[in-house]
Formats: structure tokens, C-alpha cells, sequence
């Protein structure tokens, strides 16, 4: 089983300033890592997939990346509306894993 | 506007069976492969079966192999979760997922139903 982890547990930001959320594979995925946005008592939003390919409707604040097994997950400038659970996602092998999650919140 | 609504939750015994309902619309339910993901009270994501277009691929997390079946039904724009030997480990909000396009990652998801393992 590819076991994700993420870093910070927690992230605690001013709005307006940049946060950067990192996931690790234990193998590698290639690019196929997708990254969701929780808040409480919603179901998950795809952010991200394939690494870097945002999806339809998010704002382009919203950025991802990819060095071998190390993702990254950028937001710009954080909105209001960021402050969230966020979760990245390998779906190259089975059994399909998500990490710990990163929860991003007011510094 | 692609919909997805879980049907099916609530409190079970141990030991207990129960069966999940998706009713999707909104989309073309046959082309689309489909997942199941729970979510335990106040913990991560956890990824538990998904079914191909046609039914003719399944896939199971260890947890749940064996005591969980995943099926569908493309004429009535369902999919399913038919869940026995529930233990209080399944106690989770069950959502059901759409993939995006052909992998396997969710992109599309349903409000959830919380399904309740406990004596």
C-alpha cells in the first residue's frame, strides 16, 4: 500500500499571505495526485488532479506541483473562504490512499 | 449539474448488514466508473470500493474485503454498497463519487450518509 503523508498537520495563516501544503508518496505515483478541500460537515472538493491540472471552477490562486514523490499544494493568497481541511489523494495503484490531511486555519 | 444523493444510512448492531443506495443524475450514469469513500467521526478520507462502467471490475480496501459488495444498476442510475459483519471500525459517513473521467480519483461527491455501528 503507497502510504501518503502531509505536512503540516496544521497551517496557520494570515489571509492575504501565501500557504504552501506538502504530500509525500512512499512510492512513486507519477503525476497522479489529486488534492481536495473539506469544511466541516461538507463532502470533499477536487482542487487538483494529475499533479498540476486545476479543476473546473477553481480559482487559479490554486496551484500544484510535483518533484518524484514530493507534491505540493499552493495557495497564493489566502481567501476567507480557504480556511479548510485539505487532503491529497493517490489514485496510481491500488488501493486507491489519501493522506492525513493538512488543516489550514487563522493565524 | 451532475448530482449525486446517498440513501441507506443509519444505526445497525454489530454484526449487522445494511445496504447503501446512490441515485446519480445530472450525467450519463453508464460512462462513468464509480467510487466509494467513508469517512470515520472526525478523521481522514478512506477509500473503500469502486466499480467499472459495466460492472465487469471491482476493487476492495483490505477493511472491508470479503464483508462489503459494490455493485450498480445503469438503468436505474444507482450504485450500491451492500454492507455485512458491520463492526463499530465502519462507523463513517459513506460517500458515493463520480470519477472525473477514466481515473480513478473522485471528482464529483455526494453529500454522504452516516452509517452508525453500535449496540
Amino acid at each position: 500500500e503507497i502510504v501518503m503523508t502531509q505536512s503540516p498537520v496544521t497551517l496557520s495563516v494570515s489571509p492575504g499571505e501565501r500557504a504552501t501544503l506538502s504530500c509525500r508518496a512512499s512510492q512513486s505515483v507519477s503525476t497522479n495526485l489529486a488534492w481536495y478541500q473539506q469544511k466541516p460537515g461538507q463532502a470533499p472538493r477536487l482542487l487538483i488532479y494529475g499533479a498540476s491540472t486545476r479543476a473546473t471552477a477553481i480559482p487559479a490562486r490554486f496551484s500544484g506541483s510535483a518533484s518524484g514523490t514530493e507534491f505540493t499544494l499552493t495557495i497564493s493568497s489566502l481567501q476567507s473562504e480557504d480556511f479548510a481541511l485539505y487532503y491529497c489523494h493517490q489514485y496510481n495503484t491500488w488501493p486507491l490512499t489519501f493522506g492525513p490531511g493538512t488543516k489550514v486555519d487563522v493565524k | 449539474e451532475v448530482q449525486l444523493v446517498e440513501s441507506g444510512g443509519g444505526l445497525v448492531k454489530p454484526g449487522g448488514s445494511l445496504r447503501l443506495s446512490c441515485t446519480a443524475s445530472g450525467f450519463t450514469f453508464s460512462d462513468y466508473a464509480m467510487n466509494w469513500v467513508r469517512q470515520a467521526p472526525g478523521k481522514g478520507l478512506e477509500w473503500v470500493s469502486s466499480i467499472t462502467r459495466g460492472s465487469g471490475y471491482t476493487n476492495y480496501a483490505d477493511s472491508v474485503k470479503g464483508r462489503f459488495t459494490i455493485s450498480r444498476d445503469n438503468a436505474k442510475n444507482s450504485l450500491f454498497l451492500q454492507m455485512t459483519s458491520l463492526t463499530a471500525e465502519d462507523t463513517a459517513v459513506y460517500y458515493c463519487a463520480r470519477l472525473l473521467g477514466s481515473a480513478w480519483f473522485s471528482g464529483y461527491w455526494g453529500l454522504g450518509t452516516l452509517v452508525t455501528v453500535s449496540s
